[in-house]
């Protein structure tokens, strides 16, 4: 079975502090992708990356980048210089390999992340 | 591109009513379709599974006759909520996927739809 821990219930900083956001996944398969989401408080998902477990490298893009460790079993996002709006609930995921088109995605139980002014 | 909408996106109804719920993908087919049901300051979590044209697979625990989905074409996928009750009140969230497009595994979401039932 999947299993997707996010420890860090809620996290608060201050703007332009760095912020890292801990997810640790369990599976069996030795093929399987990983997601971040971004929640803001209008419900609506935004899709942020999407790793392969045969990609280990590091990803950067803008203020985010992500660090993924097969060894620990871990896909850490860091938010660095922290803005207000980066004020969300963020979500790890995890979804098997299939041939179909798509399976199903277990998500962790997301990180409120406040970023004070 | 790839764009998943659904309608209505909040509704209230009374105790005992049906709600219908349904999830458009605009811009392309998607061959599977997922609904999932978030409560409020928790995880989504997945309720059911459904490719066009076959029934859906629902996750334990989920009731397959209270929650009807139908996937009819390659760009709806309706939930009905039957019968609906104050603790049925939840943010259901659809997405879609095609293979192929946006890379494998790769799931499109909806807005939501919040639904409160008195």
């Amino acid at each position: 079975a999947q299993k997707v821990t996010q420890a860090q219930t809620e996290i608060s900083v201050v703007e332009k502090e760095d912020v890292t956001l801990d997810c640790v996944y369990e599976t069996r398969d030795t093929t399987y992708y990983l997601f971040w989401y971004k929640q803001p408080p209008s419900g609506e998902l935004v899709f942020l990356i999407r790793r392969n477990s045969f990609d280990e490298q590091n990803e950067i893009s803008g203020r985010y980048s992500w660090n993924f460790q097969k060894s620990t079993s871990s896909f850490n996002f860091t938010i660095t210089a922290s803005q207000v709006v980066d004020s969300a609930v963020y979500f790890c995921a995890l979804s098997e390999d299939e041939e179909t088109s798509g399976s199903r995605l277990t998500f962790g139980e997301g990180t409120q992340l406040t970023v004070n002014p | 591109g790839a764009v998943v909408s659904q309608h209505p996106s909040w509704v209230i109804c009374k105790s005992g009513t049906s709600v219908k719920i349904e999830c458009r993908s605009l811009d392309f087919q998607a061959t599977t379709m997922f609904w999932y049901r978030q409560f409020p300051k928790q995880s989504l979590m997945l309720m059911a599974t459904s490719n066009e044209g076959s029934k859906a697979t629902y996750e334990q625990g989920v009731e397959k006759d209270k929650f009807l989905i139908n996937h009819a074409s390659l760009t709806l996928s309706t939930l009905t909520v039957t019968s609906a009750h104050p603790e049925d009140s939840s943010f259901y969230i659809c997405s879609a996927s095609v293979f192929g497009r946006g890379g494998k595994n790769e799931q499109f979401f909806g807005p939501g739809t919040r639904l409160t039932v008195l």
